[in-house]
């Protein structure tokens, strides 16, 4: 498994403004993934984050809205820019391990709330 | 289309068992995942099935049928801290996973 940490873990941010999303793992990986999750509502995925490669954007994201950052095999980000109120919604970070299934492990979320 | 079909909402007794109802449709097919999520919290691994047939693990047991494209989670001797939606996911051809819209699992004492 791997320990995913992101930060911040909730915002509260006005119309217009942007925010970065960090998510740190302890353990080199290859595949990050960016979803968000409104409230009650299944996964969707925004992008996959793969080290050394430009991010892949799902159908509905673009990379002016949510640029993303794969600097190195631990570490990723995520901005949400010239945020509304339709952004307002839990935002994961997730690792795919090499191992026997490929499950996912999930960061703990950002809960973002936009004014 | 890729779709993943499961129940919004299940209402089940402590102590007893449940069974939470999958069906996918993929383009390709590697596999399907059962994730866990309690109320604010992120998604936990539960299992996983990519051949037909039945895991078992502790409480928890999932199943695959990969002609009828069905999959289910099994839980027994419910208990409260079970309360949490319940996530069926499939990986299709390019190793995507498909997500389903979640089962919301309710237990009363």
């Amino acid at each position: 498994s791997a320990v995913i940490s992101q930060k911040p873990s909730r915002d509260i941010c006005q119309r217009g403004t942007s925010l970065t999303i960090q998510c740190q793992v302890d353990s080199q990986v290859t595949m990050m993934f960016w979803y968000r999750q409104q409230p009650g509502q299944s996964l969707t995925l925004i992008a996959t984050a793969n080290q050394g490669s430009e991010a892949t954007y799902e159908s509905g994201f673009v990379i002016d809205k949510f640029p993303i950052s794969r600097p190195n095999l631990t570490f990723s980000t995520l901005t949400v820019s010239n945020m509304s109120p339709e952004d307002s919604s839990i935002y994961l970070c997730s690792v795919g391990l090499a191992g026997d299934f490929g499950e996912q492990y999930f960061g703990p979320g950002t809960r973002l709330t936009v004014t | 289309g890729q779709n993943i079909d499961q129940p919004t909402e299940m209402t089940a007794t402590e102590g007893a068992i449940v069974q939470i109802n999958c069906t996918y449709q993929t383009s390709g097919f590697n596999g399907l995942f059962w994730y866990q999520q309690h109320a604010g919290e992120a998604p936990t691994f539960l299992s996983y099935n990519v051949l037909d047939g039945l895991e078992e693990k502790g409480r928890f047991s999932s199943f695959l049928s990969r002609s009828k494209g069905y999959s289910y989670l099994l839980l027994k001797e419910l208990q409260m801290k079970d309360s949490a939606s319940y996530l069926c996911a499939a990986k299709d051809s390019n190793y995507q996973l498909i997500w389903g819209a979640g089962t919301k699992l309710i237990i009363k004492p």
